[in-house]
């Protein structure tokens, strides 16, 4: 089964409002990243956390990693149209090279 | 500057044929990936090759092959294609994860077997 799991799968909000998505996982992990996909492209990639990391900021996105809980958030805020995409976490199992990605969460902003 | 370059971008099969789809890195990363997106699963990880020599299972494995040629060069191959393969196949390679980098992903192939 896959190490990640997006909720919601899928979330529609208006320009210039918040974006939160949450991602839970499994086993302990050495990191946790979030990447981004515009429909029918490859994946780029947003932001990396690690687990002895609480929370990160990059521009608009800021993201918690709970390892407790196993579970992380990324906060898109002010959000634009441009950022209408799927959104993924995934992670490395520690002591592994192996890179599971969660089933996604389908962003939409409505001008 | 190139990336991750996959070919072909896309490819229509007959059940039971053989293909290998390519994938080639210029960043001289040690980890290679490949993955098959279908609809409503995200990304499922098929093999993947931690250093130059060696491969490793993903999630979904069977019908697939792969060769880590060389550091650059990672193939993926299927040997009798099945109607269940069609999916859009993505490589990806990253320099160590272990060393908390990020992964590339190259810009998809859509295969279609009929």
């Amino acid at each position: 089964s896959q190490q990640g799991e997006e909720d919601p799968q899928a979330l529609s909000i208006q320009e210039g409002e918040n974006a939160t998505m949450n991602c839970s996982y499994k086993t302990s992990i050495n990191n946790l990243q979030w990447y981004r996909q515009n429909s029918g492209r490859g994946l780029v990639h947003l932001i990396l956390i690690r687990s002895n990391e609480r929370e990160k900021h990059s521009g608009r996105l800021r993201v918690t990693l709970d390892t407790s809980k196993k579970s992380s958030s990324l906060l898109i805020t002010a959000s634009r149209a441009a950022d209408t995409a799927s959104y993924f976490c995934a992670t490395d199992a520690r002591g592994s090279e192996k890179l599971v990605f969660g089933k996604g969460t389908k962003l939409t902003v409505n001008p | 500057n190139a990336g991750v370059t996959q070919t072909p971008k896309f490819q229509v099969l007959k059940t039971g044929q053989s293909m290998t789809l390519q994938c080639a890195q210029d960043m001289n990363h040690n980890s290679m990936y490949w993955y098959r997106q279908d609809p409503g699963m995200g990304l499922r990880l098929i093999y993947y090759s931690a250093s130059e020599g060696t491969t490793d299972k993903g999630e979904v494995p069977n019908g697939y092959n792969v060769s880590r040629l060389n550091k650059r060069e990672f193939s993926l191959r299927l040997e009798s294609a099945a109607p269940s393969q069609t999916s859009v196949y993505f490589c990806a390679s990253s320099e160590a994860l272990l060393h908390g980098t990020e992964a590339f992903f190259g810009q998809g192939t859509r295969l279609t077997v009929v």
